[in-house]
């Protein structure tokens, strides 16, 4: 596709359940950034991927939260056991260089 | 780490008016941008700023990268309720960890017709 896709774009989960939220980015793009976005917030870094460099974990708020990338392709965030406070828009990013693009998030919404 | 303080946090104008918002930063960026983000959508590049000094024109859209390299600015004339949404600032440094963008906290923008 042209742009950064992302799914699912909602998700509803029971509190303590696991989510996977998924990326595609733009084909090609080497670096590629997970955010998290609360109601009325700006974007908190989660964590970053640049090729074949180990990922910038530095951003991951509890050792509940993980990233996997599988070369310059597909990407998955993974939340365990989660909690309320997990609630947000979850939005990918990539890059080839400088200009990062975004996709257009993943509601989670934890009940 | 890099850390950018972007203002104002939010603005309220009347349809017309000019805007200004600005980025600042402890430390040198080689490149800013700026984003828009519509209720419900990622954000979107606006302006890419990759020299310091450098002015850059967007229709109504215009963004300078300081001198210093340590700051930027974004300038909206003759604001349309569709301005609506918030800013982002976003920098990025030189190699290592600090090539990763840095983004502002961003400024909520609301636009009385």
């Amino acid at each position: 596709g042209a742009g950064v896709s992302q799914s699912p774009s909602n998700k509803v989960t029971e509190k303590g359940k696991d989510v996977e939220l998924r990326c595609d980015p733009i084909s090609g793009h080497t670096a590629l950034y997970w955010y998290r976005q609360r109601l009325g917030q700006g974007l908190e870094f989660l964590i970053y991927f640049q090729g074949n460099s180990a990922p910038d974990k530095s951003g991951l708020p509890s050792d509940r939260f993980s990233a996997e990338r599988t070369g310059e392709s597909v990407s998955t965030l993974t939340i365990q056991r989660t909690q309320q406070e997990d609630s947000a828009v979850y939005l990918c990013a990539s890059s080839l260089d400088t200009e990062a693009f975004f996709g257009q998030g993943t509601r989670l919404t934890v009940v | 780490g890099q850390q950018l303080n972007q203002s104002p946090q939010s603005m309220f104008i009347q349809e017309g008016e000019d805007v200004s918002m600005n980025c600042t930063s402890s430390s040198i960026f080689n490149t800013w941008l700026w984003y828009k983000q519509d209720p419900g959508e990622g954000p979107v590049l606006l302006i890419a700023l990759y020299k310091a000094g450098e002015l850059t024109s967007n229709g109504r859209l215009t963004a300078q990268f300081g001198i210093t390299r340590k700051d930027s600015f974004l300038n909206i004339s003759a604001s349309i309720p569709s301005d609506v949404g918030i800013y982002f600032c976003a920098g990025q440094g030189s190699g290592g960890s600090n090539y990763k963008l840095t983004f502002g906290k961003g400024t909520l923008l609301t636009v009385n017709p």
